[in-house]
Order: structure tokens, then C-alpha cells, then sequence
């Protein structure tokens, strides 16, 4: 099935540590996104990718950092940077000049401690 | 992107209709109004979108006003299961400079048996 998926979904590391949560698609979408939510709080943009090798900062990047090697893929990387990295994140991508809606992974439970 | 605003929170019950409003009074003649649902703990779900003309699909029915500076979801006939945050976002179609995609808080609606 086509899909978006993210792992695990539950993680747990010690402060200090960076850690990469993983988003595949198999969409065939072009642009890929990853957010931050924390309880009670709606969706907060931390990076977005509009292309294979091409990422924008979204309003929250700062202690993050990702990379899109392959359109299928866009990881994203807690540093020991960000100062709050305990949160839910979601990743979602989609179709670019074909303009498909937003499809979302399962998300990421991401607890520091 | 134009910005959105929504009531926090919103109660219906079970079997009636959920009618839930959206404010975007800056909204653009080439932006679109997109309607997504979160269900605790999960991925946001798209639901319809519309430009000027009200739409009807599967899951609910759009109303947008004739000036397009807010627009109404409507759940015909809520069932606890469309207990959920509801997302109202408008943004350009199409790719180029429009793939940033970014969300509020939402109306947590809630529905009682």
C-alpha cells in the first residue's frame, strides 16, 4: 500500500544525545515536511523540502537539522541543541505540481530524559 | 499563506450535525481552504477543500461565504469517532515557491453521547 511511515514510534534518549527519527514515502511526492506538536498545541513547521537536495527552515528549526537525499526519504535529526526536544512529531508529504492534499505518518513519540 | 481562526473548542451531540466555523479574512483570490482532522495521538487526516464553491464529498460538506472570508465544516451526523482536532488552513495550490504548508491550533471538537 502507498503510504508515509514513520519509526519508531516511540523513542526515548538521554539529554545530550542527538537522534534521528525516520519519515519514507512511496507517494511519489515531491515535497516532504516534518512537525513538531506538544500537548494541547496545534502543529508547529520545523522543515520542509520541496525537492530532492533542496530543504527550508520552517518556524521552528532551530536544534534541528534534516537532510532529502532521495525523494523518498527526509530524516530528521533532535540535536543535543534543542533545548526542549520531548514532543510528538509528524512527518507528512505531498504532490508537488500535481498538488495532491497532505498526507501524515503515524508520528513520532519523542520523550528526553 | 493567509491566517486562520477557529474557535478552541466545540461540543455536539451524537447524531446531530457539527457545524464548525473558520475565520480567514485575509484569504487571496488563488488560495484555497483545506480542511484536516487530528484524532488524538494520530497523524492529521485530510478532509475537503474548496476555492468558492461548496463541496460535498464522503466525510463532510464545506461552506464557504460569497466574500470567502470564512467558510463552515459540517459533519452531517456526528459520531463519537469525529471526536477530533479540526484544522482549517488555506494556501495557494500548486507548486513553485507555495510548498510551505503550516497549521493552527485548531477546534478540538468533542462528541457526546
Amino acid at each position: 500500500d502507498g503510504g508515509i511511515t514513520q519509526s519508531p514510534k516511540y523513542l526515548f534518549r538521554k539529554e545530550g544525545q542527538n537522534v534521528t527519527l525516520s519519515c519514507e514515502q512511496n507517494l511519489n511526492h515531491d515535497a516532504m515536511y516534518w512537525y513538531r506538536q506538544d500537548p494541547g498545541q496545534g502543529l508547529r513547521l520545523i522543515y520542509y523540502s520541496q525537492i530532492v537536495n533542496d530543504f527550508q527552515k520552517g518556524d521552528i528549526a532551530e536544534g534541528y537539522s534534516v537532510s532529502r537525499e532521495k525523494k523518498e526519504s527526509f530524516p530528521l535529526t533532535v540535536t543535543s541543541a534543542q533545548k526542549n526536544p520531548t514532543a510528538f512529531y509528524l512527518c507528512a508529504s505531498r504532490g508537488g505540481w500535481k498538488d495532491t492534499e497532505a498526507f501524515f505518518g503515524q508520528g513520532t513519540r519523542l520523550t528526553v530524559v | 499563506d493567509a491566517k486562520t481562526t477557529q474557535p478552541t473548542s466545540m461540543d455536539c451531540a451524537e447524531g446531530r450535525a457539527a457545524n464548525l466555523p473558520c475565520n480567514h479574512s485575509t484569504i487571496s483570490g488563488n488560495e484555497y481552504v483545506y480542511w484536516y482532522r487530528q484524532i488524538h495521538s494520530q497523524g492529521p487526516q485530510y478532509i475537503i477543500h474548496g476555492l468558492k464553491n461548496n463541496e460535498t464529498n464522503e466525510m463532510a460538506s464545506l461552506i464557504i461565504t460569497e466574500d470567502r472570508k470564512s467558510s463552515t465544516l459540517i459533519l452531517p451526523h456526528a459520531t463519537l469517532r469525529d471526536t477530533a482536532v479540526y484544522y482549517c488552513i488555506v494556501r495557494v495550490r500548486g507548486g513553485g515557491s507555495n510548498y510551505k504548508l503550516t497549521f493552527g491550533k485548531g477546534t478540538l471538537l468533542t462528541v457526546n453521547p
